[in-house]
C-alpha cells in the first residue's frame, strides 16, 4: 500500500532555479528516504533523514522532516538539466520501504 | 558505494514461458532483499520481502505461486516469473539491504537498475 504522496505530480522550472518537492506520509516511521529515477532507469538513493532529524543537507540538496505534520520537502538548489528525473520519498518502518508516486522534475535550459 | 546488479536489464518473452530475474550485491553481503513493481504511473509496489535462507514474505494481493523468489546466498536472489503473460510486462526492480554488520549497515536499501520485462 502506498503511504507517501508527493506533491506536485509534476515540477517544471528553468535552469538556475530551485525545486521544493512535497512528501506526506500517514503512519509512524523510523526515516524518511528520498529517491532519484531517471527515466527507465533504477532508483538513486538521495538522502535518508531519520525520525528525530529535522533538517539534512547533501551538497545542493536540503531535507525537511517534520514529524508533527508528517510530511518531508526536498530542495534542489540551483537546478541543473541534469537533475531532470522522477523523485521519490518512500517512509521507512521496520525496514520495510513504503513509496509515493513521485514527482516528475523537468529541468528547461 | 554499495552497487547492486540485475540481469538482464530487459526482456523480452512469448507469453507462457518463464523468465528468471537475478539481482546480485557486488560488493556487500545483504541479508534482506526486496522486490518491487513499477507502475505505468511510475509508482513502486512491493511484491515481496526476500531474507536468505528462508522463504520470502509476499505482499497481499501477489501470487506467489507466480512470482517465485529465491534467496539462496547473501549476496544473490533470484525472482521468476512463471508462465508469463502480457499483464505481467513491467519494470521489475530489486533491493538489498546491507548485513547489520556491513558498512553499509541495514537503514539504506540499495537499488539495482530494474529489469524490462515485456511479455508478448
Amino acid at each position: 500500500s502506498q503511504q507517501g504522496e508527493e506533491d506536485p505530480q509534476a515540477l517544471s522550472i528553468q535552469e538556475g532555479e530551485n525545486a521544493t518537492m512535497n512528501c506526506s506520509y500517514k503512519t509512524s516511521i523510523n526515516n524518511l528516504q528520498w529517491y532519484r529515477q531517471n527515466s527507465g532507469r533504477g532508483l538513486v538513493h538521495l538522502i535518508l533523514i531519520r525520525s528525530n532529524e529535522r533538517e539534512k543537507h547533501s551538497g545542493r540538496l536540503r531535507v525537511t522532516l517534520d514529524t508533527s505534520k508528517k510530511s518531508s520537502s526536498l530542495l534542489i538548489t540551483a537546478s541543473r538539466a541534469a537533475d531532470t528525473a522522477s523523485y521519490f520519498c518512500a517512509t521507512d518502518l521496520n525496514y520495510q520501504l513504503i513509496w509515493g508516486a513521485g514527482t516528475k522534475l523537468i529541468i528547461k535550459p | 558505494g554499495a552497487v547492486v546488479s540485475q540481469h538482464p536489464s530487459r526482456v523480452i518473452c512469448k507469453s507462457g514461458t518463464s523468465v528468471k530475474i537475478e539481482c546480485r550485491s557486488l560488493d556487500f553481503q545483504a541479508t534482506t532483499m526486496f522486490w518491487y513493481r513499477q507502475f505505468p504511473k511510475k509508482s513502486l509496489m512491493l511484491m515481496a520481502t526476500s531474507n536468505e535462507g528462508s522463504k520470502a514474505t509476499y505482499e497481499q494481493g501477489v501470487e506467489k505461486d507466480k512470482f517465485l523468489i529465491n534467496h539462496a546466498s547473501l549476496t544473490l536472489s533470484t525472482l521468476t516469473v512463471t508462465s508469463a503473460h502480457p499483464e505481467d510486462s513491467s519494470f521489475y526492480i530489486c533491493s538489498a539491504r546491507g548485513a547489520p554488520t556491513s558498512l553499509e549497515g541495514t537503514d539504506t536499501q540499495y537499488f539495482g537498475p530494474g529489469t524490462r520485462l515485456t511479455v508478448l
